[in-house]
């Protein structure tokens, strides 16, 4: 089956600490992305990649990293610069930067206390 | 920019109403649109879509909405709700040539099915 994998499913770390959410995909996409989603306020782009060894960031990049070494894969790096990184993350994928269509994974939801 | 508003952060119908989820975007070009379902710890599903040609879109789980131009508008309804309808709905859009791939979503709508 074609999909998007996020994992875990449920994160927990303590805070100072980075953690690394892991996002692969099947579906052969070009452009993957990383939203962060909060109660109330909808989906918010932190980064994105739009081809291999590329990536831009998003509206609310400050306190994440990413890489983009294979096609399949675009992990998130949380680090201990977020000031509040407690949310649901979400990975997406699109065929390619003029297919508009994202497919999301799962999800992944970080609890840092 | 591009921007979505979603008129009402939560919805609540009775099973076998009028489901009406609004949705309004602005954008400097003709955008692309979406629908995009959510339910509790899960990902989003997409719905539907608008990029060109009929402006009423069919979608599924018997959801349909209308590009509408002169109201800048996207409205998601669906004739007869059912429970399993029960859900976060998100409206997106790309306005494809400044921001490439990219979406903007709204805030979303929490739509509840009654008994």
């Amino acid at each position: 089956d074609g999909g998007i994998t996020q994992s875990p499913k449920y994160l927990f770390r303590k805070e100072g600490q980075n953690v690394t959410l892991s996002c692969e995909q099947n579906l052969n996409h070009d452009a993957m992305y990383w939203y962060r989603q909060d109660p109330g306020q909808g989906l918010r782009l932190i980064y994105y990649s739009q081809i291999v060894n590329d990536f831009q960031k998003g509206d609310i990049a400050e306190g994440y990293s990413v890489s983009r070494e294979k096609k399949e894969s675009f992990p998130l790096t949380v680090t201990s610069a977020q000031k509040n990184p407690t949310a649901f993350y979400l990975c997406a994928s699109s065929l390619s930067t003029v297919t508009y269509e994202q497919y999301f994974g799962p999800g992944t939801r970080l609890t840092v206390t | 920019a591009q921007s979505v508003t979603q008129l009402g952060s939560h919805v609540s119908v009775s099973e076998g109403a009028l489901v009406l989820l609004r949705c309004n975007y602005s954008s400097s070009v003709p955008p692309y649109l979406f629908w995009y379902v959510q339910y509790p710890n899960q990902g989003l599903q997409l719905l539907l879509k608008y990029t060109t040609g009929a402006t009423l879109v069919k979608g599924i789980n018997g959801f349909e909405a209308e590009f509408k131009k002169s109201e800048t508008s996207f409205h998601l309804t669906k004739p007869s709700a059912h429970m399993s309808d029960a859900a976060e709905y998100f409206c997106a859009v790309s306005d494809r040539e400044t921001s490439g791939s990219r979406l903007t979503f709204g805030e979303g709508t929490q739509l509840t099915v009654n008994p």
